[in-house]
């Protein structure tokens, strides 16, 4: 079993639309919980960090953690065609490695 | 935030030579880098850890008498390709954190290999 799973999608929505991306994961034990944005050609950008549960909005991303389920969310409010990217999710043990999701691919259409 | 770079962002090269790509962190010190590999549509695989005065640490499967890594610096690693065949073509990214920021790695634009 993987250490995180995501669909790599290729996910298409029109401008405007709620974006609702996820991961999940199999080791109780991480902690940190990233959002990575990546352009193609390019090296991954992180959007957002959240530790342990909760969640966590910055403008129109919200990012949420629930543990007890070992799932994590990322919520796009107001899609953009500039939103058009690959969405990879990360999580760690604090001071370890980083496991990335397989990354969901997104293309907002205007 | 912080920034990372990486040289070349593309290099095309020949079966049998070497290649040698850096990776800068240019407004912090870093004494642990990391060197990812990427195929198309796949996420990206930890090839080592860098570790600034010492050896690095590779993960299983990758050999570290091809990929050879150098961290000679707070704020330089570089990640060196070995007799280079097809098969090694592919996106490599270089990441770092800076010091006590373990839950965020900056990563580099990339380095994409192609092999002839």
């Amino acid at each position: 079993q993987k250490e995180v799973e995501q669909d790599p999608g290729p996910l298409s929505v029109p401008e405007g639309a709620i974006v609702s991306l996820n991961c999940t994961y199999s080791n109780s034990a991480f902690q940190y919980f990233m959002w990575y944005r990546q352009y193609s050609r390019k090296g991954p950008e992180l959007l957002m960090y959240t530790y342990s549960s909760g969640n966590k909005e910055d403008g129109r991303f919200t990012a949420q953690v629930d543990k007890s389920s070992k799932y994590i969310s990322l919520f796009i409010r107001d899609s953009q065609p500039s939103d058009s990217a690959t969405y990879l999710c990360a999580m760690s043990v604090p001071g370890n490695q980083f496991y990335f999701g397989t990354g969901t691919s997104l293309t907002v259409i205007p | 935030g912080a920034v990372v770079s990486q040289h070349p962002s593309w290099v095309i090269c020949k079966s049998g030579t070497s290649v040698k790509i850096e990776c800068r962190s240019l407004d912090f010190q870093a004494t642990t880098m990391f060197w990812y590999r990427q195929f198309p549509k796949q996420s990206l695989m930890l090839m080592a850890t860098s570790n600034e005065g010492s050896k690095a640490t590779y993960e299983q499967g990758v050999e570290k008498d091809k990929f050879l890594i150098n961290h000679a610096s707070l704020t330089l690693s570089t990640l060196t390709v070995t007799s280079a065949h097809p098969e090694d073509s592919s996106f490599y990214i270089c990441s770092a954190s800076p010091p006590g920021e373990d839950y965020e790695q900056y990563f580099g634009p990339g380095t994409r290999l192609t092999v002839t």
